[in-house]
This record gives C-alpha cells, structure tokens and sequence, in this order.
C-alpha cells in the first residue's frame, strides 16, 4: 500500500489566490483528517470525515476554508482566497475502525502564501 | 473542549541519556492516548494506550497510561542522535469517530 498520498507536496502562492490541495487516503480506511502544522500552534485538526460525511469542521478557521469528500479514495481542502497567515504543512491523515486504531499521515503539503 | 497538553516544549540531552516526556489530557469519553514521532515530514506512530497501568515497549521507547491522573509518559533510554525530533501526543475521545486531538508536541535534541 502506497499510504496516504497528498499532493502538491510545496505550493507557493500569492495572497488572494486560490489554493486547493489533495488527498488520497489508504484503500479500506473510513476515516479522514484534515491537519495544520505551525510552529507556534502545532498540530491543528481541521476537519474530519466518516464514510465521506464530514463529522466535525468546527477546527475550521474561516469561512475561505473549505473540505470536500466526494469519494472513499478523494478529498480536497480548499482555501479561497489564501492569506500569509494561511502559511503551514497540511497533513491528511487516515484510519479505520471505531476507535481503536492509528491514524496514517501523509507526507503533507507545505503552504506557502506570499 | 478535548485538550492535550505537552511538556516540556523542547528539550536537549546528550547522548546516551534517559529522557521522560509527559503528556496531560482533558477528555469527554476517553478512549485511547497515541503517541507520535514526527522527523522531518509526517508524524509516524509510536503507541496507542487504553489501558492504565500497561506498560508498552518498543526497544528503547517505552510508554505508560494513568487514566485516573488523566496523564502518560513516554521514556526513551539510552538515547541516539535519530532520537531527535517531536513527540507528540494524541487523545480519542468523545465520539466515536476516531477524532485526534493533539498536543502541541515536545522537540527533543540529542547531541552527540
């Protein structure tokens, strides 16, 4: 298994742009993170979905963030427009089962809003 | 609100010495602690915990959960330099639904 795929792995963007970025979970996996990474936040859960329905999006910052799940195997998050202070690694993580198991990360994307 | 708190933030030590990170958490419905180590790029697992008392041990790395002081900790002995990085721990609770909710993480440097 090839893991959780993000992709772009660097995207350096202007301010006001639109920035979409991309995860393909593990195959079989029923469950889907969206993460922020700073330094001075750490690690930030965004939002999550079960089965493709999105559970919890009360991490979600602003309303220029948004999260689509429109498959098993696909989901996106999207900024719109991008800000400086949007500037971070994004990880997409995945898992399975109710509870009991790990969550697998993806390699993330780091963001970059100039 | 979940809450995971680390300590300390950050934390150097030589090699060849034995470190403890602490992990606190405020949760709803506990149903697991995970811990993480994260390098460079993504944060790869270490432990999950459910139970009090159970020591899990991973060659140098050992961890131990107290759900009645609502804490763990996470040693590592005999340390290297490929010990560096951040831990960070991570709380299930509240629903069912496999939600993780992490700690800010502790960075730690071993120096040759």
């Amino acid at each position: 298994d090839a893991g959780v795929i993000q992709s772009p792995r660097h995207e350096v963007t202007e301010m006001g742009q639109e920035v979409t970025l991309r995860c393909k979970p593990i195959s079989g996996h029923n469950s889907l993170f969206w993460y922020r990474q700073t330094m001075m936040r750490g690690l930030e859960l965004l939002i999550y979905f079960n089965n493709n329905v999105p559970i919890d999006d009360s991490g979600m910052p602003e309303d220029r963030f948004s999260a689509k799940m429109p498959n098993a195997s696909f989901s996106t998050l999207k900024i719109q427009p991008s800000e400086p202070r949007d500037s971070a690694v994004y990880f997409c993580a995945s898992s399975f089962g109710a509870g009991s198991t790990e969550a697998f990360f993806g390699q993330g994307t780091r963001l970059t809003v100039v | 609100e979940d809450k995971v708190v680390q300590s300390p933030l950050s934390l150097v030590v030589h090699e060849g010495d034995t470190v403890t990170l602490n992990c606190s958490y405020e949760v709803t419905n506990f149903r697991s602690l995970l811990w993480y180590k994260q390098e460079k790029k993504a944060p790869t697992f270490l432990f999950m915990l459910t139970s009090s008392g159970i020591e899990k041990k991973s060659g140098r790395l050992s961890s131990i959960l107290d759900k009645k002081e609502l804490f763990s900790i996470l040693n590592i002995t005999a340390t290297q330099t490929g010990d560096s990085a951040i831990y960070l721990c991570a709380n299930r609770g509240n629903t069912g639904f496999q939600k993780l909710v992490f700690g800010t993480g502790t960075r730690l440097l071993v120096s040759p």
